[in-house]
């Protein structure tokens, strides 16, 4: 079964650093998304992309976070200087379809830790 | 702005019970609500969702409950079995890209 897959699984910063995650979406997928989840807290969307372009983004996405489709695979999240309050567990997901026909798959996630 | 509150936070149930979690959502525009189960260390994977078309829903020994009035929804486990035991987040949607979660239900299948 295809799936959405996420590197690196954990990545470790300094703060103000810049952080670049990956995540490859599943192949047929036109609709990529990043969300969030600190340690004990819900997951909160942060991003939706189509088209090379962003469709929505919420208040936690503000300038210091980026999201690029650099190829025909890859779709990035880049955090131009880390805070201490950017650790958390960072989540790829994407769908074939938008809206309520598309159901999002999600990666495994990777664990952002920022001393 | 959409909130989905999840409860309870922990739940065990003995083998063989059944197991209920209950979420409310703010936004009576939503309209699609899927329930996400990450067990650990992996990553969430959808195993139910209903739309506001419909109040219920069943797939085997899992089933949804929609209360559009209430703005509750429910996921309701029947005969559990020790691979149920995971995180549990349902959440909402208005129909575009972004699903608001609850906070997760961790459920533990006693044996």
């Amino acid at each position: 079964e295809p799936e959405v897959t996420q590197t690196p699984s954990h990545q470790v910063t300094q703060m103000g650093q810049e952080v670049i995650l990956r995540c490859v979406p599943i192949s047929n997928h036109l609709y990529f998304y990043w969300y969030r989840q600190i340690l004990g807290q819900k997951v909160e969307f942060l991003v939706s992309f189509y088209n090379n372009e962003i469709s929505e983004k919420s208040e936690i996405f503000d300038d210091q976070f980026s999201v690029e489709r650099p190829d025909g695979s890859n779709f990035t999240l880049k955090i131009r200087s880390t805070k201490l309050e950017d650790s958390a567990m960072y989540f790829c997901a994407s769908s074939e379809l938008a809206g309520v026909l598309g159901i999002q798959y999600f990666g495994a996630g990777t664990r952002l830790s920022v001393l | 702005g959409e909130n989905v509150e999840q409860h309870p936070s922990t739940l065990s149930v003995q083998e063989g019970d059944s197991a209920v979690i209950k979420c409310t959502y703010s936004d009576s525009a939503s309209n699609y609500f899927p329930w996400y189960k990450q067990e650990l260390g992996k990553r969430p994977q959808l195993i139910i969702d209903i739309r506001s078309n419909v109040g219920e829903k069943k797939d085997q020994r899992i089933a949804v409950t929609l209360n559009k009035t209430a703005k509750h929804f429910s996921l309701h486990i029947t005969e559990t079995q020790p691979e149920d035991s995971a995180v549990y987040f349902c959440a909402a949607s208005r129909g575009d890209d972004k699903i608001i979660f609850g906070k997760g239900t961790r459920l533990h299948i006693l044996p």
